[in-house]
């Protein structure tokens, strides 16, 4: 069965630096959530979209933007990077109605 | 206050023994979700198995069930048969419906399985 795919896998950026991740759902799933994970820690909560629109927006900062496009694929962009963003970027994906999320395989994001 | 409370930082089993990962979960609202998931080493997060607020009964998936106790507010994985390949961080993470779309996570326990 197909699985929520995310692009990169790794990504290594500079303080200061840009970076975008790329989320590509299961097909038909239509809400499309993003959570990091710094090392050692459990995922947080950042933003979720149904349908193109932002649904909910959990501890995301100013700095970090996300959309979702008209294919359902959905793009992370984090601005401004810190040391403090290094961490393991998931998507998720999910019918809406349905219970479960399904993660991709995550962005290990490392800021230098 | 945590919303998810995993109390065992790690847990220890021997390959084919059922262990017994706890969780219990703090909400005022009537219809949540409870969900479990593995992390391997690798990193990824596989779905394991859902329990809706108002499902009576215990959700099962393979050798994965969910011990339910709404009273209790706890939502403990059962695993049976333990296999090496369970060696893995296990997280138990709730949706509240009043609180949107978004998974709140516990901190995580980590299973080792031995042979």
């Amino acid at each position: 069965a197909a699985g929520v795919i995310q692009s990169p896998r790794h990504l290594i950026k500079e303080k200061r630096e840009t970076a975008t991740l790329k989320c590509y759902p299961i097909p038909r799933h239509d809400t499309v959530y993003w959570y990091q994970q710094g090392p050692g820690q459990d995922p947080q909560f950042l933003i979720s979209f149904y349908e193109k629109m932002q649904s909910d927006k959990g501890s995301i900062p100013d700095r970090f933007s996300a959309q979702q496009f008209s294919d359902y694929h959905s793009e992370l962009n984090m601005s401004s990077l810190e040391l403090g963003d290094s961490a393991l970027y998931f998507c998720a994906s999910s019918l809406v109605g349905e219970g479960e999320q399904y993660f991709g395989p995550g962005t290990r994001l490392t800021v230098t | 206050a945590q919303k998810i409370t995993q109390t065992q930082p790690g847990m220890f089993v021997q390959e084919k023994e059922a262990v017994t990962l706890d969780c219990t979960y703090d909400t005022s609202d009537q219809s949540y979700g409870l969900f479990w998931y593995k992390q391997p080493s690798s990193g990824e997060m596989i779905f394991l198995i859902y329990q809706g607020s108002y499902d009576e009964q215990n959700a099962t998936e393979g050798r994965y069930s969910l011990n339910f106790q709404k009273a209790r507010k706890s939502a403990n994985l059962v695993i049976s048969a333990s296999q090496l390949g369970d060696s893995a961080m296990y997280f138990c993470a709730m949706r509240e419906a009043q609180a949107g779309t978004a998974l709140i996570f516990g901190k995580g326990t980590t299973l080792s399985v031995s042979s």
